[in-house]
């Protein structure tokens, strides 16, 4: 079994479309993450969810909504798609509100997002 | 605000040739540090961490890491490298609610 699974995997899209990202964790974890990684492999944190609620909003375009329906999962929605948009997008989770109690996030395999 | 820096983009080593990666610091008291291996087409999964104490931390995969407050280090090390260890490797510290990236170092093996 996946411990965190996104959908899809790969996504080509064209720019000013809408598109979702979908993560699921199955580890019991309370706590979520996106992540996004720009082509020189920089990893950024977007958001944090610990059990539906937003604890961690770094400085992205209103153009990501973030939606945590429950625990187990945390979806990233972009509306009006840009080039600069394109990257890998990964989810993560961790078991406690802050990651630093363990120090272990447990990340999906990423989302490859490409904007023609 | 608290970073690392990863000095070297690319490595490469023979197999069973032994590997060190370098990390460094940039914090006034204990930062909280980590490595972290993304192999390729995959998520990143922990290698070790390092919050007090003991300065050698021993991680998954035959890997270890030595803070050093002297030198604001804490490079990754391992003895005989082998073909799978190919990856891009991040150095990584974190405050209360997140953690920072450094840029990734990544390691090729010549067979």
């Amino acid at each position: 079994d996946t411990a965190v699974s996104q959908t899809p995997k790969y996504l080509v899209t064209q720019m000013g479309n809408d598109k979702s990202i979908k993560c699921e964790q199955n580890l019991g974890h309370d706590t979520m993450y996106w992540y996004k990684q720009d082509s020189k492999k920089f990893l950024k944190i977007m958001f944090s969810y610990n059990n539906k609620e937003l604890i961690i909003n770094e400085t992205v375009p209103n153009r990501f909504s973030p939606k945590s329906p429950d625990k187990a999962h945390l979806n990233l929605h972009i509306n009006s798609l840009e080039l600069g948009d394109s990257a890998v997008y990964f989810c993560a989770s961790s078991q406690e509100r802050t990651s630093l109690n363990t120090g272990e996030l447990f990340f999906g395999e990423g989302s490859r997002l490409t904007v023609l | 605000a608290q970073s690392v820096t990863q000095p070297d983009i690319h490595i490469t080593v023979s197999e069973g040739a032994s590997l060190e990666l370098r990390c460094n610091y940039s914090y006034g008291a204990t930062p909280y540090l980590f490595w972290y291996v993304q192999s390729p087409g995959q998520g990143l999964q922990l290698l070790l961490k390092y919050f007090s104490g003991d300065t050698l931390v021993q991680g998954i995969k035959g890997f270890e890491a030595e803070f050093k407050r002297s030198q604001s280090s804490f490079n990754l090390r391992k003895p005989s490298v082998h073909w799978s260890d190919a990856a891009e490797y991040f150095c990584v510290t974190g405050t209360a609610s997140k953690l920072t990236f450094g840029t990734g170092t990544r390691l090729q093996v010549t067979l």
